[in-house]
């Protein structure tokens, strides 16, 4: 089975520094993995996503993420936060079994971005 | 205008009443899903439906049930067998394509409180 292991649940930085969630898989496949942002009250919202193409990935609003197999790793970055990316975010696994779209996803973590 | 719709955002309910969510969607996507959050627990699938007239269970499908009678609509009954209902509920569809991930595309989410 496939699981993600968010490794902090909250993360607070400054305005202008960078960013870094940490993100952890297991599977059994070579993986598909996501990043997917919430705002508060909102729904969710797909950032990035990693389907065994090019390891660093670019997303929206200036995310990326590198995939690291020998580190089992999916660490989302962003060289220089804006207050508007404190939200919720969500590291998640495509589950191969029982039909190829289900998601698995993360326990998320609360970035807080400070001035 | 395309997108997920559900309604209401915000739903209170007395125990042992059941409770129906209603997710619509224009996309003309084939598969809808539906998750139930919880802080610190990120989201658990529901149910599933990949085509019309057909669903299947997700990892906490107890105490719940929905229908699929038209593509564009996946409603959610709380029942009053779910023993602790209250809790942010998000639908979700996306196209169905084999191996190819098929991104899922996320409503605003109902707020559903037991009183």
């Amino acid at each position: 089975a496939q699981s993600v292991t968010q490794l902090d649940s909250h993360v607070s930085v400054s305005e202008g520094t960078p960013v870094l969630l940490r993100c952890n898989y297991s599977s059994s496949y070579s993986p598909s993995l996501f990043w997917y942002v919430q705002h508060p009250n909102k729904g969710l919202q797909l950032l990035l996503k990693y389907t065994s193409a090019a390891t660093l990935v670019k997303g929206i609003n200036g995310f990326e993420a590198e995939f690291k197999k020998s580190e089992t790793s999916f660490h989302l970055t962003k060289p220089s936060a804006h207050m508007s990316d404190a939200a919720e975010y969500f590291c998640v696994v495509r589950d191969f079994t029982g039909g190829g779209n289900k998601l698995t996803f993360g326990t998320g973590t609360q970035l807080k971005v400070e001035l | 205008d395309g997108g997920i719709t559900q309604s209401p955002k915000y739903l209170f309910r007395k125990e042992g009443q059941n409770v129906t969510l209603s997710c619509e969607q224009n996309l003309n996507h084939d598969a809808m899903y539906w998750y139930r959050q919880d802080p610190g627990q990120g989201l658990r699938l529901i149910y599933y439906s990949q085509i019309v007239n057909d669903f299947q269970k997700g990892d906490i499908a107890e105490g719940y049930s929905v229908s699929r009678e038209k593509k564009e609509s996946f409603p959610l009954t709380v029942t009053s067998a779910q023993k602790n209902p209250t809790a942010f509920y998000l639908c979700a569809s996306s196209r169905t394509g084999g191996e190819i991930f098929n991104e899922q595309f996320f409503g605003p989410g109902t707020r559903l409180t037991v009183l």
